[in-house]
């Protein structure tokens, strides 16, 4: 079963507005992290947040994580053409570090 | 450095077909895992290994094998191919036998099964 779900399925916005995209997951976990894909590319990586930090920010992007409520939004600021991809959040058990599971993704869509 | 390296791109098989996806990293990695990813479905997780001749199963492993003799190869087999298994494949790397660090990810292999 999917242990992350994103939300919206899908987003539409203009240049220079914000993004935001959440992600709700199901037990406790140690570490959340976000992923982009391009159309017909590999996810890469964008941030990495572990359960003991409330927030992190790289670049444009920021990602909050609240463990009471079991989610994360991942928020990107003055989009850009180039920020249209798949996003998808990534979280791994508590019980053990090896798997990661993936959520179905946001599929955000920004017009010039 | 390469990073994760994937072959083919693109492949069509037949019914009842075997065929074996390539997947190798040239960044001494330890943790390496094979997904599917369909439509609609995000990325599911067939197998993984955290190191040499150490494989497990993830969510959705029937109709596949894996094998690791090498730290940077980790080959995906297809032991008789259904048209269930027509999908995006993908092969990731981590440093740690964990996930307490980024995956890196290939390109990517399409596979068709008629």
């Amino acid at each position: 079963s999917q242990q992350g779900e994103e939300d919206p399925q899908a987003l539409s916005i203009q240049e220079g507005e914000n993004a935001t995209m959440n992600c709700s997951y199901k037990t406790s976990i140690n570490n959340l992290q976000w992923y982009r894909q391009n159309s017909g590319r590999g996810l890469v990586h964008l941030i990495l947040i572990r359960s003991n930090e409330r927030e992190k920010h790289s670049g444009r992007l920021r990602v909050t994580l609240d463990t009471s409520k079991k989610s994360s939004s991942l928020l990107i600021t003055a989009s850009r053409a180039a920020d249209t991809a798949s996003y998808f959040c990534a979280t791994d058990a508590n019980s053990g570090y090896s798997t990661l599971t993936f959520g179905k993704g946001t599929m955000l869509l920004v017009s010039p | 450095n390469a990073g994760v390296t994937q072959t083919p791109k693109f492949q069509v098989l037949k019914t009842g077909q075997s065929m074996t996806l390539q997947c190798a990293q040239d960044m001494n990695h330890e943790y390496m895992s094979w997904y599917r990813q369909d439509p609609g479905m995000g990325l599911r997780l067939i197998h993984y290994s955290v190191g040499a001749g150490i494989t497990d199963q993830g969510e959705v492993p029937n109709g596949y094998n894996v094998s690791r003799s090498t730290t940077e190869d980790f080959p995906l087999r297809l032991l008789s191919a259904a048209p269930s298994q027509t999908s995006v494949y993908f092969c990731a790397s981590s440093y740690e036998a964990g996930m307490r660090t980024e995956q890196y990810f290939g390109p990517g292999t399409r596979l068709t099964v008629t």
